[in-house]
């Protein structure tokens, strides 16, 4: 079958470091995205890794190795308003499949 | 520039009726995809259109869910008739290029069937 396994939850404190891991078991599936919903909210779009690496927007970094079906979201300097659920997804041309997303707190 | 557009943002309905969902998506983006969201199953894609023709619509769950876009700027999603385990959030998105670019999500519909 396919799926992706990221952890449910993860709690983290005010202005520091956190990964959230993804690994898949899919086949033929390439590319890794990270989208942050939050609570009430629509899914936005953070990150996307074609190839292996990592990939570093502002706070946020991405990393992929597909030959370990592995990535994971990195989010530095937390901020309260990073408080939301995190999804990671991965894609080929015609199919994209979604974790159950990972709801991260953060302690003040 | 306006993002993705979903009416209505919430409908309650009684089981049995029918519900029509609506989304607008992104002047300029040629794909078009219907997810929907519950605690249970997380978020699942349903259909997807390129260029308003309906490409896999093997997420449908059954046929009682049928989607249309009629030009690039309408889709609908339609259940008939609806059940309660049809209560979710359902979003629409749409993307320049397919699953490689960014997709952009609308607010969604919450939807309660009663």
């Amino acid at each position: 079958g396919q799926s992706l396994e990221q952890p449910s939850e993860v709690t983290a404190v005010e202005g520091a470091i956190v990964q959230i891991n993804c690994t898949y078991q899919t086949s033929g599936f390439y590319g890794l995205s990270w989208y942050q919903q939050h609570d009430g909210g629509a899914p936005t779009f953070l990150s996307y890794n074609a190839l292996d690496g990592l990939e570093e927007t502002g706070r946020f970094s991405s990393f992929l190795s597909r030959s370990d079906s592995y990535g994971y979201l990195l989010l530095q300097e937390l901020q309260m308003k990073d408080s939301a659920s995190y999804f990671c997804a991965v894609n080929r041309d015609d199919k994209i499949i979604f974790g159950k997303g990972t709801r991260l707190h953060i302690l003040p | 520039d306006a993002g993705v557009i979903q009416s209505p943002r919430h409908e309650v309905t009684e089981m049995g009726q029918e519900v029509t969902l609506r989304c607008k998506p992104i002047s300029g983006h040629d794909y078009l995809f219907w997810y929907r969201q519950t605690m249970m199953r997380g978020l699942e894609l349903l259909i997807y259109f390129n260029n308003n023709v309906p490409i896999d619509d093997s997420g449908m769950p059954e046929d009682r869910f049928s989607a249309k876009m009629p030009n690039a700027s309408f889709s609908t999603l339609k259940i008939q008739p609806s059940e309660p385990r049809d209560s979710a959030v359902y979003f629409c998105a749409s993307s320049a290029q397919g699953f490689n670019q960014p997709q952009h999500f609308g607010d969604g519909t919450r939807l309660s069937i009663l």
